[in-house]
């Protein structure tokens, strides 16, 4: 089945270490997007690829950043992760920009613990 | 600027019930949709509905429908006969409106917490 897998599922790691989250897809979507989610709110944007565009969200800490090295992969860098950045990070996908509910499709999530 | 309000933090409801969960909204876009996403305690979203502002019909997904006003700016999720495995948190989402952006860049509400009981 065409789908969108996070890796890893849990992920903990130390503050100030760099950590580097993965979302792969076989929908052959051309927009990738992350998310993230404190607990118990709801998603904000981080930022999202079309294609190889990179379009930061302005209120993104520079400390997060994304790279897309080809249309089925999208990873997410925290370069030093602060006790703050305790979430579940969701990776989704859709065809493009604009065609408004077609395929829109999240992965399950890494939920990531600083320590 | 986009606005989606959950006004539910919590909600109650026995096996077999229905149940609807309230979602309001506000954009300045003419043309836009709605979902509705699950969200289980393992953390994964799962989409359940969707409904653009000009489909006539409202959605339906099998046991999930859309109680669609577009006058009141509501899109209210109605969930028929209630599993204790829809017990989860629910979302509302829409994109982002044009002027500020725009595309499939979603904007969640708060969300309702849903507990289906026996």
């Amino acid at each position: 089945d065409a789908m969108v897998i996070q890796n890893p599922r849990y992920q903990v790691t130390q503050f100030g270490k760099p950590v580097t989250l993965s979302c792969s897809q076989t929908l052959n979507h051309n927009v990738m997007y992350w998310y993230q989610q404190k607990s118990s709110q709801a998603p904000k944007l981080l930022f999202h690829y079309y294609d190889k565009d990179f379009n930061n969200e302005a209120d993104t800490p520079d400390n997060f950043q994304s790279r897309r090295p080809n249309t089925s992969f999208c990873f997410l860098d925290i370069r030093s992760p602060g006790l703050g950045d305790t979430a579940m990070y969701l990776c989704a996908t859709s065809r493009d920009l604009w065609t408004l509910g077609y395929g829109y499709t999240f992965g399950s999530g890494t939920r990531l613990t600083v320590v | 600027a986009q606005k989606i309000t959950q006004t539910q933090p919590g909600m109650f409801v026995q096996e077999k019930e229905a149940v609807t969960l309230d979602c309001t909204y506000d954009t300045s876009d003419q043309s836009y949709g709605l979902f509705w996403y699950k969200q289980p305690s393992s953390g994964e979203m799962i989409f359940l509905i969707y409904q653009g502002s000009y489909d006539e019909q409202n959605a339906t997904e099998g046991r999930y429908s859309l109680n669609f006003q577009k006058a009141r700016k509501s899109a209210n999720l109605v969930i028929s006969a209630s599993q204790l495995g829809d017990s989860a948190m629910y979302f509302c989402a829409m994109p982002r409106p044009i002027l500020t952006g725009g595309g499939n860049k979603l904007t969640f509400g708060t969300g309702t917490q849903l507990k289906v009981e026996l």
